[in-house]
Order: structure tokens, then sequence, then C-alpha cells
């Protein structure tokens, strides 16, 4: 099957600085990768959708300033988030797909990862 | 509004019996129904996609079944490694390939 991976699995940090979480799609191209944060008990939320080479899609709601995405290759999607504070704290998870839309399309997600800003 | 809703939020099973979770969208020209598997502290894990209605997926003690209106995941003769959440989520007709989740159902398989 269709592996995603994330690094870092778990980050502390302090309030104030930027964290990178780097999501690689390992055996399959991915052309659109999405970005989710979960909260506990609670189900997936979509924060951004990013097509290689194209600036991501932002859902209603999520600052592009402070969630900034890179997706430079069809591998790789990167999301730093600027100025940690500890609302930030969360699990971030990213998915990757080959296509766009298309039937046959599957979101494939990686392991997540543990966001702690004190 | 494209919605996708998710029932019991939680089921506690004895190992063995039988049982079904439920998934009931309102997703504007479905263009496939998912279901993952989620476990406490990791990403969701792909189990079936569904099209049609009519259409029946299986993979182990799992069956996914799809109506025009909601979805089926049957659980056979569960056991406690089958205890994790399950997520629905619909894809709408608009081509941006965005999943509308469901809030989960949480199973339990005790021994």
């Amino acid at each position: 099957g269709a592996v995603v991976s994330q690094h870092p699995s778990r980050v502390i940090c302090k309030s104030g600085t930027s964290v990178k979480i780097e999501c690689r799609s390992l055996d399959f191209q991915a052309t659109t990768m999405f970005w989710y944060r979960q909260f506990p008990k609670q189900s997936l939320m979509l924060m951004a959708t990013s097509n290689e080479g194209s600036k991501a899609t932002y859902e209603q709601g999520v600052e592009k300033d402070k969630f900034l995405i890179n997706h430079a290759s069809l591998t790789l999607s990167t999301l730093t988030v600027t100025s940690a504070h500890p609302e930030d704290s969360s699990f971030y998870i990213c998915s990757a797909s080959e296509t766009a839309g298309g039937r046959g399309d599957t979101q494939y997600f990686g392991p997540g990862t543990r966001l702690t800003v004190l | 509004e494209d919605q996708v809703t998710q029932s019991p939020e939680a089921l506690r099973l004895q190992e063995g019996e039988s049982s079904s979770l439920n998934c009931s969208y309102t997703v504007s020209g479905l263009r496939g129904l998912f279901w993952y598997r989620q476990d406490p502290g990791k990403g969701p894990e792909f189990l079936f996609t569904l099209y049609s209605a009519g259409e029946e997926k299986e993979k182990e003690r799992l069956k996914a079944t799809l109506t025009k209106k909601e979805s089926f995941l049957h659980i056979t003769a569960p056991k406690p490694e089958d205890s994790a959440t399950y997520l629905c989520a619909g894809r709408a007709s608009s081509n941006t390939g965005k999943l509308i989740f469901g809030q989960g159902t949480t199973l339990q398989v005790k021994p």
C-alpha cells in the first residue's frame, strides 16, 4: 500500500518559536497533499489543500500567515507553524493522494505529529 | 451543506459479538465514500472506498456496504485487536479531493 511519513513524530517548543513539519509520500507521487489537525476525541479538521508547485488553499478560519504550507515536489510537503503559541498545541496529520478528485483517488495518511507549545 | 454523521459514537462488544457501524451522509454528487481506522496517537489507516449504491467490499472481519443515503461497516466476530476509532468520510463532486469526515465511532472489543 501507499506509505506516507511525517517528521518529527513529536515536538515540544517554546512559545514564539516556529516549527516545521515534513510530510513525504514514500512510494508514490502525490499531486495533492492535505494538512489536518485533530483535537483529543474529535475528528479530523482540514486546514489546507496543497498541489505541487502552486499555492495552498486554506479552509475558512485557518490563518495562512501562521500556517505556512509548501509543496515543492511531488513527494514532499511542509507545514510551518510560525510564532507558535500554546493554543496551537495539537495533533497534526498530513495525507497525500496521487490525483485530485478523480475516481481511484484515495488519501493516504501519515502517522501524525504531536506538537506541544510551552 | 455537505455532512457526514456516524453512529453510535461509542460501541462496546464482547469478542465474537458481531455488529454494524452506521455512516449517514448528505454529500452533493458523492464521488466516493471512504472508511478509515484510527488507533490512538496515530494517523488514519485506509480501509475501503465505495462509489456506487449496492457496492460492497470486504477485508478480513470487515465488510463495508453503501446505499444512496448511508454506509455500514459490518464487523463479524470481532477480536480485541479490532478496537479502534472508525472514521467515515465522503467526497463531494467538486474537483478538490476534499473529504468530509464524520465524528467517528470508537469501538472497544473485550476478550
